[in-house]
């Protein structure tokens, strides 16, 4: 059975960096083929896709937040970590990471977690 | 980059048949596959259509999709609509330059 589960700060203040960790189960990062991503959804609006890492270590990330993230694995410890710099109140969101295999459909998604940026 | 559009919102009654769709900018839409997802109130999306027309183990065989190459748009298709079927729904696509692309998301009200 595959899990993932986002766990990170709740509330951020401006300017600060956001670091969030997707802790996953039933999958292996070192699979060929096996990718994960970031997608985040700010209250009522759409998701919008953030990044990805592969098996590879091959990384893709948004156009418009390439400068402001980083992503990166611990196929050891089945986790994928998402820094964003500089956030700014318009990244509130609930954050979630998702696995895809072989392909660029989201299968398995984690559960999100909520960021606030708020001084 | 390319971008997938889809009505802000739809509605129709239990019973009835809803098409949602997906245009896409640039691009084929058959160069690449087309996947849609639920989102239901305060739940993470989950995948109901994957490759243009496959449905997920456990989707209703109510849920269809296809992609129309003269139109350049993907559409899901739900039947025989029941209360339960109301939700968000997101189509998704991608190229080689951007692994994941979703659309602004459609709101189906079943009323």
């Amino acid at each position: 059975q595959v899990t993932l589960r986002e766990s990170g700060p709740a509330l951020v203040k401006p300017t600060q960096t956001l670091t969030l960790t997707c802790s996953f189960s039933g999958f292996s990062l070192s699979t060929d083929g096996m990718c994960v991503s970031w997608i985040r959804q700010p209250p009522g609006k759409a998701l919008e896709w953030l990044a990805l890492i592969d098996w590879d270590d091959e990384k893709y990330y948004s156009a418009s937040l390439n400068t402001r993230l980083s992503i990166s694995k611990d196929t050891s410890e089945n986790q994928v970590v998402l820094t964003m710099t500089n956030m700014e109140p318009v990244d509130t969101a609930t954050y979630y990471c998702a696995r895809s295999w072989g392909s660029r459909r989201l299968d398995d998604w984690g559960q999100g977690t909520l960021v606030t940026v708020s001084s | 980059n390319f971008m997938l559009t889809q009505p802000h919102s739809v509605s129709e009654s239990p019973g009835k048949t809803v098409t949602i769709s997906c245009t896409r900018s640039s691009g084929n839409i058959g160069s690449n596959y087309v996947q849609w997802y639920q989102q239901r109130p305060g739940r993470a999306p989950t995948i109901v259509i994957s490759e243009d027309n496959h449905r997920t183990s456990g989707v209703p065989d109510r849920f269809s999709g296809s992609i129309d190459s003269s139109s350049n748009s993907a559409s899901l298709t739900i039947s025989g609509l029941r209360i339960e079927d109301e939700a968000d729904y997101y189509c998704q696509s991608y190229d080689s330059s951007n692994p994941v692309v979703f659309g602004g998301g459609t709101k189906l009200t079943v009323l």
